[in-house]
């Protein structure tokens, strides 16, 4: 167990719709990370927030954004949903230099 | 930009043998690495994370070592077991733009038959 929990699991969008995924992580974890993870290939890294504030941004377009609230609690936001956005989409929380995973959420766009 | 590359990438042996995953980077500048598990549709587990200062590190039955001039991390696992099937992937942590990041390698997928 991570402490760190994800939702939902699984969500089927259709594509030009928006999508906001949901990760909670545990007490004192003050940064939180998300990855976009493709199948067969590795996670990539699409932007980092420590103490709600986003302090580091991968090569992904403006149309994804997010959120990190005082609880601990983080969403990521997805506009325009392309074809090419149906993937895992993973949070992880930060304490000291370790990252714990959520289980991810599955998204598939139609 | 910063290359992360595993090899192989599937592997597939007997219960019992020990067995070495291979990571390699383009950067040696790195601040650390990690390795992870994961399991089919699951999230990562963190199996081992080496300081950029460190050589290697144990845990149980799994050995990680860094070699960062020339830019190499290895995997070693004893004694595999049916349960060590699973992705195993490599994470190394770059400064880029003022932050650490952590960039992944595609993995490598471990099948450990009985």
């Amino acid at each position: 167990e991570t402490g760190v929990t994800q939702s939902p699991t699984h969500l089927i969008k259709t594509r030009g719709q928006q999508v906001t995924l949901r990760c909670s992580s545990q007490s004192g974890h003050n940064t939180v990370s998300w990855y976009q993870q493709a199948l067969g290939q590795g996670p990539q890294f699409i932007f980092q927030y420590y103490r709600e504030e986003e302090n580091g941004r991968g090569n992904f377009p403006p149309r994804f954004s997010g959120l990190q609230f005082p609880n601990y609690s983080s969403e990521l936001n997805v506009n325009a949903l392309e074809l090419d956005d149906s993937a895992l989409y993973l949070c992880a929380s930060s304490f000291g230099e370790k990252l714990f995973f959520g289980s991810g959420t599955q998204l598939s766009v139609l | 930009k910063q290359e992360v590359t595993q090899i192989p990438a599937a592997l597939s042996v007997p219960e019992g043998e020990n067995l070495v995953l291979n990571c390699s980077f383009t950067d040696s500048a790195i601040y650390n690495l990690q390795w992870f598990r994961q399991d089919p549709g699951k999230g990562l587990t963190s199996l081992l994370l080496i300081q950029s200062s460190q050589r290697e590190q144990t845990s149980g039955r799994l050995n990680a070592s860094l070699d960062k001039s020339s830019g190499r991390s290895t995997l070693y696992i004893a004694a595999s077991q049916p349960g060590d099937s699973a992705t195993y992937l490599c994470a190394v942590s770059f400064l880029t733009g003022g932050s650490y990041i952590p960039t992944f390698g595609r993995g490598t997928s471990l099948i450990v038959h009985p």
